[in-house]
């Protein structure tokens, strides 16, 4: 059974820094990755989807790697904003969408201004 | 071009209660899939609905059934309902089933008391 795991739980950082989220998962058998922020009380927002057969993907200030073998993928943040604080959930899936996507707990971010 | 649509966005049942929440995916897309989101167990996979067929459904009892119309909107139901039902219920498309991204609504917060 598939199980993923995200470090930290939570982080706190000041606004401009570059920093890391961590995601590894137990199974490398997966069709992708996809990395997604919730804000409180609302529903996931897609940042950035990872096909299994790719390294990483970019989408501006984001960049998310994939290291399959390992069972790991990393999201990094540039030159973070406070905007960007929020909770970033990591999810694979394992059975090509027939088993759903298996979450983290996820990463609670705070960017102090 | 609207998102995934959800409603209600809340709602308030008491135990024993039956609940129906309804989800309208993107235009064009025909997969939906149901999520439910509790502060214990993070987000976990309900099922998955494509051509109106179910394609397979999460560790879920009975009691938590789904559908899919012609248009592609689904709606989930949930009978007699119990107090750990409560929990923020996601609902997501995507274009087709099988490891697609997936776009999320934001979401039916339902309480049980």
């Amino acid at each position: 059974k598939q199980e993923v795991t995200q470090i930290p739980a939570a982080l706190s950082v000041p606004e401009g820094e570059n920093l890391v989220l961590n995601c590894s998962f137990t199974d490398s058998a997966i069709y992708n990755l996809q990395w997604f922020r919730q804000d409180p009380g609302k529903g996931l927002t897609s940042l950035l989807l990872i096909q299994s057969s790719q390294r990483e993907q970019t989408s501006g200030r984001l960049n998310a790697s994939l290291d399959k073998s390992s069972g790991r993928s990393t999201l990094y943040i540039a030159a973070s904003q406070p905007g960007d604080s929020a909770t970033y959930l990591c999810a694979v899936d394992s059975g090509g969408g027939a088993d759903g996507l298996t979450f983290g707990k996820g990463t609670h971010l705070i960017i102090q201004p | 071009k609207a998102g995934v649509t959800q409603t209600p966005r809340y709602l308030i049942k008491t135990r024993g209660q039956q609940v129906t929440l309804s989800c309208s995916p993107i235009s064009g897309h025909r997969s939906v899939s149901w999520y439910q989101q509790t502060p214990g167990q993070g987000l976990q996979f309900l099922f998955e609905y494509f051509s109106e067929t179910q394609r397979n459904k999460g560790n879920f009892p009975g009691r938590f059934s789904g559908r899919q119309f012609s248009n592609s909107r689904s709606e989930m139901n949930v009978s007699t309902l119990e107090l750990g039902d409560s929990a923020l219920y996601l609902c997501a498309s995507s274009l087709v089933a099988g490891g697609w991204e997936l776009f999320f609504g934001e979401g039916s917060r339902l309480t049980v008391l």
